[in-house]
């Protein structure tokens, strides 16, 4: 089993805000890391991955990646209330196909 | 082009009885997979099918639960006498089912199942 731990939130931020959202996992093994958003009611979403450590950007999404800390993060630059969702964290293991999530952080952005 | 699409969208039931989910996977995808998502927990793997090759259904919660994938497309997941533990959204989805770590799952809209 890949423990998967988000950091809890709520997390509320002002409009135009960055949004820091901290993912940590247990298994060395991990070489993909995905980051879905979720709205109320709906079905996630894929909003990045990254397999590389170092940093990778998507417009106002930064993700984040260091496997020798096992952590992945994600950044949210200019938060805008269109990003008030909850933000799941997922991996893959070597030569896995079963994705690990962690529970989820709820971003509220605040205009 | 379409996404994975999932019916009934909604389901209540009585405990006790049968219920069958569907999954459309996108087009092309050889890959299935199964979720659930209780209230407040995380996604929990339930099932994995890849082309013919034999399902993973290590995440199976009990016996009660089956799955199946005709022609390597729909796929139907069955749980028979319901429990209200079974209350849950079960969520698809699909992949191109690349060889390797990087293989994204594209998920479907859900099937909220809610057991009297």
């Amino acid at each position: 089993q890949k423990e998967v731990e988000q950091n809890s939130g709520p997390l509320s931020v002002p409009e135009g805000a960055i949004a820091s959202l901290n993912c940590t996992y247990s298994d060395r093994g991990s070489q993909s890391f995905f980051w879905y958003r979720q709205y109320s009611g709906k079905s996630p979403e894929l909003i990045m991955f990254i397999y590389s450590n170092g940093d990778k950007e998507d417009g106002r999404f930064t993700a984040q990646l260091n496997k020798a800390s096992q952590y992945v993060s994600l950044l949210i630059r200019d938060s805008q209330p269109s990003d008030s969702a909850t933000y799941l964290c997922a991996l893959l293991g070597s030569n896995d196909y079963k994705l690990s999530f962690g529970a989820g952080t709820t971003v509220t952005v605040r205009a | 082009g379409a996404g994975v699409s999932q019916s009934p969208s909604n389901k209540v039931t009585e405990k006790g009885k049968d219920v069958e989910l569907r999954c459309d996977p996108i087009s092309g995808h050889t890959a299935l997979y199964w979720y659930r998502q209780s209230l407040g927990q995380g996604l929990e793997f339930l099932i994995y099918f890849q082309g013919n090759s034999a399902p993973d259904k290590s995440g199976l919660p009990s016996d009660r639960f089956s799955a199946e994938r005709t022609g390597g497309s729909v796929s139907t997941l069955t749980i028979q006498r319901t429990q209200q533990e079974d209350s849950a959204v079960y969520l698809c989805a699909s992949s191109h089912g690349l060889a390797g770590d990087l293989d994204t799952q594209y998920f479907g809209p859900g099937t909220r199942l809610t057991v009297l």
